[in-house]
């Protein structure tokens, strides 16, 4: 499974958007991308998965880079309730055991 | 919407005790895992299941064990509980074939003394 290494923390003011960047420069061709995000004293939650082209669903945008190195997810419009610890994962195509890390502590303030 | 539930949310257990940690799905999955989580080191995976009676080692499953004898709970058992499994645990299932969207439970909190 291709490593990936994520900030330790950012912070972002309420109503701006909220970049996350995540490296992933040993990605191989057939593994995917995840992001997951865990608020304080819950289990995480999926967010958003992509191979190669962007992606963008109802909670956030995936940005990945076309050697797809890197990637970023983007919460458009940050709110307190997204303050959590976002990780973001990648696969082997076909394996369903995600390996996380340590995440991006993404603290929201008002 | 998809429910992952445990049985406790926090347990107190004291050293030698045998320990289980029950992990109920109701939506059919195939894939069940079970995590632990302490401060600094992340998500860690101890052990998953594909399928009723079929179990595959997580990269931390040294002092546990792990039983599916129903497609929709996973068991996780400490055999001998000891001071440095005190952690969080969670439990997560996936649909078969879609590797993505794991759904977690609300985690058990377990402390042993």
């Amino acid at each position: 499974d291709a490593k990936t290494t994520q900030p330790t923390s950012m912070d972002c003011a309420e109503g701006r958007a909220a970049n996350l960047p995540c490296n992933h420069s040993t990605i191989s061709g057939n593994e995917y991308v995840y992001w997951y995000r865990q608020i304080h004293s819950q289990g995480p939650q999926y967010i958003i998965h992509g191979l190669k082209n962007n992606e963008t669903n109802e909670m956030a945008s995936l940005i990945i880079t076309e050697d797809r190195k890197s990637s970023t997810l983007i919460l458009p419009h940050a709110t307190l309730r997204d303050t959590a610890v976002y990780y973001c994962i990648s696969n082997q195509g076909g394996s369903e055991k995600l390996v996380f890390g340590k995440g991006t502590k993404l603290t929201v303030n008002p | 919407d998809v429910k992952v539930t445990q049985s406790s949310r926090y347990l107190v257990k004291r050293t030698g005790e045998k320990v289980f940690l029950e992990c109920v799905q109701d939506m059919d999955h195939e894939n069940m895992f079970w995590y632990r989580q302490d401060p600094g080191l992340g998500l860690r995976l101890i052990y998953f299941s594909y399928d009723v009676k079929m179990k595959e080692k997580g990269d931390i499953p040294e002092g546990y064990s792990v039983s599916r004898e129903k497609k929709e709970r996973f068991s996780l058992i400490l055999e001998s509980a000891s001071t440095n499994q005190t952690s969080m645990y969670l439990c997560a299932s996936v649909k078969g074939g879609v590797t993505y969207e794991q759904y977690f439970g609300p985690g058990t909190r377990l402390t042993v003394t």
